[in-house]
């Protein structure tokens, strides 16, 4: 079955660190893949999706693109803040919608 | 406009306790999805409605577990005689139906079975 494996945390990072966080997927089929974010304290926020091969999601910073050949869709940032400290899930869609998630990778962003 | 609102925000029920879990989503959207998501763990599916009809309910742990949207917009999760194990946050998303859309989460229930 369809299925996401991300890389386990935490992640500690100082101040304008390039960040990358590791995610496979196993998937029948085109699947859609994102990356939700849940800051402390907060719901689950969609941080970037592609839905088709080579499509290169972004935003706020964030990149990744999705790399058939792979089965990957990491997430990178340049330069991180301590602000974008939280937790980051990897996530696929299939033929039916539901998202399947990653197990979440806590990245811990230090002045 | 309004996002996604879940409601009680937190519930402690005692063992055997019935519990009712409301999710309202976001005006005009068709798909409406019920995720469990354990402590430290990612969101699991657990069932999903396309306007009032109950497509898909293979991650529903149990016959404890009922959902329903009888109108195709407000819907409930109810769990019976609750256990420990469900100890755990309970999120509600809602999408436009199309395929790939987003997915837009309301901020869970979290529920604590003593």
């Amino acid at each position: 079955g369809n299925s996401v494996t991300q890389m386990e945390g935490p992640v500690t990072l100082s101040e304008e660190a390039f960040l990358t966080i590791n995610c496979t997927y196993t998937a029948t089929g085109y699947p859609s893949l994102f990356w939700y974010v849940q800051y402390p304290g907060e719901g689950l926020q969609l941080l970037l999706k592609a839905t088709k091969a080579d499509d290169k999601g972004s935003n706020k910073g964030f990149e990744a693109t999705y790399r058939k050949e792979t089965t990957s869709f990491h997430l990178e940032k340049g330069s991180v803040q301590v602000s974008d400290s939280a937790v980051y899930f990897c996530a696929l869609s299939g033929a039916t919608n539901k998202l399947i998630f990653g197990t979440g990778t806590l990245l811990a962003v230090q002045p | 406009g309004a996002g996604v609102s879940q409601s009680p925000r937190y519930k402690v029920a005692k063992r055997g306790q019935d519990v009712a879990l409301r999710c309202d989503p976001i005006s005009g959207h068709v798909s409406l999805f019920w995720y469990q998501q354990a402590l430290g763990q990612g969101p699991e599916f657990l069932t999903y409605f396309q306007n009032e009809a109950q497509l898909d309910k293979s991650g529903l742990p149990s016959d404890r577990f009922f959902a329903e949207r009888p109108e195709g917009s407000v819907s409930t999760l109810k769990i019976q005689r609750t256990q420990q194990e469900d100890s755990a946050v309970y999120l509600c998303a809602s999408s436009l139906d199309r395929q790939g859309e987003t997915q837009y989460f309301g901020p869970g229930t979290r529920l604590l079975v003593l």
